[in-house]
């Protein structure tokens, strides 16, 4: 597609509950992120995968995250266990290389309410 | 470690007034990249800029301008004879060096209200 593009835009779950949100990027990108942002807050960054593989997960915030990306393209965040906390919207987002300065394009984020 | 601060949080004006955003960076690369995302009601962030640090030449896109200033670690935005279209969530980004990755660090954000 032109854009990228996450599913799905809205998710409310019961706390406990598994959820996957997933992303396909910019046709051609070769390296995909995974930002959070908070109600009033700016993005932060999870994680990022260069290819099939999590080059930098250090922004998970604990070990209930998980993201793939196994054939370099669709990526799928999972979170196990959701919490209130985890209420937020996910924005993914890809650009042409993983080179440093290179231009980020976000998709519309996908909204997760845990209640 | 990078921080961006955008000290202001909301702003409104009438249209057609000129309104100027600001963003200061702490960083201590000497190489790094600023940006400006729009997000407007829609949630998707869109990109306005992107300035090399070793570029201070202020850049002019139709009503939008924006000055860096190395000596003042800031990166303003103005958006001259703003329209109603303008209203979004305006936020400055400044790119890490990680790995050689594009990780990128937010500012809060400055919410900008044209009235019509």
């Amino acid at each position: 597609g032109a854009g990228v593009s996450q599913t799905p835009s809205n998710k409310v779950t019961e706390k406990g509950k598994y959820v996957e949100l997933r992303c396909d990027p910019i046709s051609g990108h070769t390296a995909l992120y995974w930002y959070r942002q908070s109600l009033g807050q700016g993005p932060e960054f999870l994680i990022y995968f260069q290819g099939t593989g999590a080059a930098d997960d250090s922004g998970l915030p604990n070990d209930r995250f998980f993201a793939v990306r196994p054939e370099g393209s669709v990526s799928t965040l999972k979170i196990q266990r959701t919490e209130r906390g985890d209420s937020a919207v996910y924005l993914c987002a890809s650009s042409s290389s993983g080179g440093y300065g290179n231009t980020i394009y976000f998709g519309e984020g996908s909204w997760l309410t845990v209640v | 470690a990078q921080k961006v601060t955008q000290a202001q949080t909301e702003i409104s004006v009438v249209e057609k007034e000129d309104v100027t955003l600001d963003c200061v960076y702490e960083t201590r690369d000497t190489t790094y990249y600023l940006f400006w995302y729009k997000q407007p009601p829609s949630g998707e962030l869109v990109f306005l800029i992107r300035r090399n640090s070793f570029d201070e030449q202020n850049e002019i896109s139709g009503r939008y301008s924006w000055n860096f200033q190395k000596s003042t670690s800031s990166f303003n935005f103005t958006i001259t004879a703003s329209q109603v279209v303008d209203s979004a969530v305006y936020f400055c980004a400044l790119s890490e060096i990680t790995g050689a990755n594009s990780k990128l660090t937010f500012g809060k954000g400055i919410t900008l209200s044209v009235r019509p």
